[in-house]
């Protein structure tokens, strides 16, 4: 069965660093592309980027390049979300999600549960 | 870079009902269009990907259409547990999400 385990909600201040994870399992993790998607309250969904495990290829949203970084790690299954220096503004909820075809970027068909990331002072 | 307008923005229908939103990009986006049902508190579920194809275990009530930049996706029969927001999305170098059409029972 197929699954993506994310990581526990997280309360932070503004200007800490945070890396959140999504495990992948029942599946060959490193060769399906896995996106992040976040969720402001109330708001509609952004894709952050997307990432293949296999080789690291990086691809961000224009609105997220620099202000992010994803990564993966193929010996533990797991993609990360991480920031240097959050900003209130970064309060959402993040999901991770599976491409749907071995090797290619198309639709995304298994969601994680999502990380809720909430940064006050 | 692509952008995607959804209409609706939000919608009540009765049970029961034929429903249709659409997702209109400003470029051509070939067929590589996806639907995706999200309700409160959830993550968001895969529909139709490619613009036409149901995902598993989908009902055959929401079918999707379209081509090129108009695309529809549609619900024969409204049923209760379809309140949700629906959410196109397109990739051609980045990938991109319609701004969400909320449906509701009337």
């Amino acid at each position: 069965e197929v699954q993506l385990e994310q990581s526990g909600a997280e309360v932070k201040k503004p200007g800490e660093s945070l890396k959140i994870a999504c495990k992948g399992s029942g599946y060959s993790f490193p060769y399906y592309w896995i996106g992040w998607v976040r969720q402001m309250p109330g708001e509609g969904l952004e894709w952050i980027g997307i990432i293949y495990p296999d080789d690291s290829d990086t691809r961000y949203s224009p609105s997220f390049q620099g202000q992010v970084t994803l990564s993966a790690d193929k010996s533990t299954s797991t993609t990360y979300l991480q920031w240097s220096s959050l900003k209130a503004s970064d309060t959402a909820m993040y999901f991770c999600a599976r491409g749907r075809e071995l090797a290619a970027i198309s639709a995304f068909d298994f969601w994680g549960q999502g990380t809720k990331v909430t940064v006050s002072s | 870079d692509i952008q995607m307008t959804q209409s609706p923005s939000s919608l009540s229908a009765s049970v029961g009902d034929r429903v249709t939103i659409t997702c209109q990009a400003s470029q051509d986006t070939s067929n590589f269009l996806n639907w995706y049902q999200q309700k409160p508190g959830k993550a968001p579920k895969l529909l139709i990907y490619d613009s036409s194809n149901l995902e598993t275990g989908v009902p055959s009530r929401f079918s999707g259409s379209g081509s090129g930049t108009n695309f529809i996706l549609a619900i024969s029969s409204l049923q209760p547990e379809d309140i949700a927001t629906y959410y196109c999305q397109q990739y051609d170098h980045v990938l991109r999400f319609g701004g969400g059409t909320k449906v509701e029972i009337k």
